[in-house]
């Protein structure tokens, strides 16, 4: 099985600043991931796909990055409402996987 | 409007069986991908199945041999049957629409979630 690691688990920041989220795979995927951001009592709600890619109607500040083992998801400046749970995915192969999480919190 | 509802969860003695249904519509489910995912309690998101538009299955190791996925194409519905369950199969499930392309796969459309119970 294919092993996703974000890294932080959690971190705090404050409206306006500018995060970066990390997440590894323990093997090439190429470009299969995606990334979701998680509000607590609510479902997943997808940010971008195929690493680099924004989904329909989510803000122009969430942005991917990376290829093969290695990706980012930065906020380049952070509203209220982005204080949530971020997951990275990898659907390269079975059985997809998920990362563990980051926990995005209000300084 | 896509929307996704689940149902089916509740509380189940272990070695019980289950059935969660997942009825969807503004989207044809047998010719899309439909896709289960669970949360147990403060955890993060572990995949659990997946449907193909073409009947091909797939299930998390997990799950194999427990849990059956399947649609009803009638009732534009896809249900995820649940046998043999165990305390550790407690979790909120959600099931999700799952887009897939040539170099890219992901879920765009998820349900609000059911949560089943494993425990005596």
């Amino acid at each position: 099985d294919i092993q996703m690691t974000q890294s932080p688990s959690s971190v705090s920041a404050s409206v306006g600043d500018r995060v970066s989220i990390t997440c590894r795979a323990s093997q090439g995927i190429n470009n299969w991931l995606a990334w979701y951001q998680q509000r607590p009592g609510k479902a997943p709600s997808l940010l971008i796909y195929a690493a680099s890619s924004l989904q329909s109607g989510v803000p122009s500040r969430f942005s991917g990055s990376g290829s093969g083992t290695d990706f980012t998801l930065t906020i380049s400046s952070l509203q209220p409402e982005d204080f949530a749970t971020y997951y990275c995915q990898q659907t390269n192969s079975f059985p997809v996987t998920f990362g563990q999480g980051t926990r995005l919190e209000i300084k | 409007e896509v929307q996704l509802v689940e149902s089916g969860g509740g509380l189940i003695q272990p070695g019980g069986s289950l059935r969660l249904s997942c009825a969807a519509s503004g989207f044809t489910v047998s010719s899309n991908y439909m896709s289960w995912v669970r949360q147990a309690p403060g955890k993060g998101l572990e995949w659990v199945s997946i449907l193909y538009s073409g009947g091909t299955t797939y299930y998390a190791d997990s799950v194999k041999g427990r849990f059956a996925i399947s649609r009803d194409n009638s009732k534009n519905t896809v249900y995820l049957q649940m046998n043999s369950l165990r305390a550790e199969d407690t979790a909120v499930y959600f099931c999700a629409r799952t887009l897939r392309g040539y170099n890219y796969a992901y879920s765009d459309y998820w349900g609000q979630g059911t949560l089943v119970t494993v425990s005596s």
